[in-house]
């Protein structure tokens, strides 16, 4: 079974402060990786791509893999009220020749409170 | 235009009613998925078109549901014999291909009566 986990939360933090999401996944030949940011009552947005080891940096936002732990996150600085939402951990497995899917985690909620 | 289209926004129906969902992908985007999202849950996985394959079924709940692309573009999500169970929002997203980031449309609200 491929499995992407990440904790349901709610994270909460205050303003200002430094957020961090986690997300771990089952499958070792995993090639791809993203988080996305869901307001309530709305889609998904793509807010960081990741595909090789170590820190990718976007503005305030910041992607880590270690694949050799299975294990990517995303920090956020200087979190902002607006940064309340559902962050969501996907993962591109390949199973096969040029087969693969994206699996999502269940979303981590975040509370920024003033 | 420049983003993942769907329609209709919202669709109201009677239980038992068969219902269309249109999604046009982002020009260009080989992979087109489907998804479900009811309220307050993740996203339950329903297809995947890519390119010329066999579309990856793997996640359609019944046989009351199917799924078309055609030309390679637009794709239609067919619910037949509407259940109360099938309310939720339809999201479909498009990607350049496989492995890509995705880019979602707003998603089709769907109440069963």
């Amino acid at each position: 079974q491929k499995e992407v986990e990440q904790n349901s939360g709610p994270l909460s933090v205050p303003e200002g402060a430094i957020a961090s999401l986690n997300c771990t996944y089952s499958d070792r030949g995993s090639q791809s990786f993203f988080w996305y940011r869901q307001y309530s009552g709305k889609s998904p947005e793509l807010i960081m791509s990741i595909y090789s080891n170590g820190d990718k940096e976007d503005g305030r936002f910041t992607a880590q893999l270690n694949k050799a732990s299975q294990y990517v996150s995303l920090l956020i600085r200087d979190s902002q009220p607006s940064d309340s939402a559902t962050y969501l951990c996907a993962v591109w497995l390949l199973y096969g020749g040029s087969q693969g899917n994206l699996i999502f985690g269940k979303g981590t909620k975040l509370s920024v409170k003033p | 235009g420049a983003g993942v289209s769907q329609s209709p926004s919202n669709k109201v129906t009677e239980k038992g009613k068969d219902v269309e969902l249109r999604c046009d992908p982002i020009s260009g985007h080989t992979a087109l998925y489907w998804y479900r999202q009811s309220l307050g849950q993740g996203l339950e996985f329903l297809i995947y078109f890519q390119g010329n394959s066999a579309p990856d079924k793997s996640g359609l709940p019944s046989d009351r549901f199917s799924a078309e692309r055609t030309g390679g573009s637009v794709s239609t999500l067919t619910i037949q014999r509407t259940q109360q169970e099938d309310s939720a929002v339809y999201l479909c997203a498009s990607s350049p291909g496989g492995g890509q980031p995705q880019h979602f449309g707003d998603g089709t609200r769907l109440s069963i009566l």
